[in-house]
């Protein structure tokens, strides 16, 4: 799987967006780029996954530029409970004869202020 | 909608005894992962299952062993414990023919004295 880079922390006032980059420069054709958050010791929680269009559900967009070497995850309005660690993480998508674990890495710290 | 279940969500053991660790995945859900978060670090794959094989190996230790069983809840078992696997250990659930979106459980905390 592709490598990603994130910023390791970030802080965002509560209300405002909140824009988390990931850079992965050497993804492949068939690589989706998910994104997860855990909140302190919970268990990950999904929030988006994206080939190569635009991706917006109820949490979240996901912006993913036109040569894929990059995203960014928006949460349009964050709150106090927005601060988790988030993840993106570039994947293969898995199908019937293989499934692919999730390769977490660092990702970024969000800390959203009152 | 109806979620990962782990059990225990928490267990203190001793050095060198054993623990099983329990996951029932989500309804329909055909594939379990588990991954080890250490403290104050990133989760880290440890082991897959699809249809009640394995699938999939990553740093699982030799004294942990896993299986699905046929109504698809899988558990860990951990042996010859040692103080280093004090962990957080989640358990994530999929389906190979729908999207293949993990959601992962709340996870068990393993306390090793």
């Amino acid at each position: 799987d592709a490598k990603t880079t994130q910023p390791t922390s970030m802080d965002c006032a509560e209300g405002r967006a909140a824009n988390l980059p990931c850079n992965h420069s050497t993804i492949s054709g068939n690589e989706y780029v998910y994104w997860y958050r855990q909140i302190h010791s919970q268990g990950p929680q999904y929030i988006i996954h994206g080939l190569k269009n635009n991706e917006t559900n109820e949490m979240a967009s996901l912006i993913i530029t036109e040569d894929r070497k990059s995203s960014t995850l928006i949460l349009p309005h964050a709150t106090l409970r927005d601060t988790a660690v988030y993840y993106c993480i570039v994947r293969v998508a898995s199908n019937l004869n293989s499934g692919y674990a999730l390769n977490f890495g660092k990702g970024t710290s969000l800390l959203v202020t009152p | 909608a109806a979620g990962v279940i782990q059990s225990p969500r928490h267990l203190i053991k001793e050095k060198r005894e054993t623990a099983t660790l329990k996951c029932y995945p989500i309804p329909r859900h055909d594939t379990v992962y588990w991954y080890q978060q250490g403290p104050g670090q990133d989760p880290q794959f440890l082991i897959s299952f699809y249809e009640k094989m394995q699938s999939d190996k990553g740093s699982i230790p030799d004294r942990f062993s896993a299986q699905q069983f046929s109504d698809y809840h899988s558990e860990l078992n951990m042996s010859s414990l040692e103080l280093g696997d004090s962990a957080l250990y989640f358990c994530a659930s999929s389906s190979r023919r729908v999207a293949e979106t993990q959601y992962f459980g709340p996870g068990t905390r393993l306390l090793v004295l």
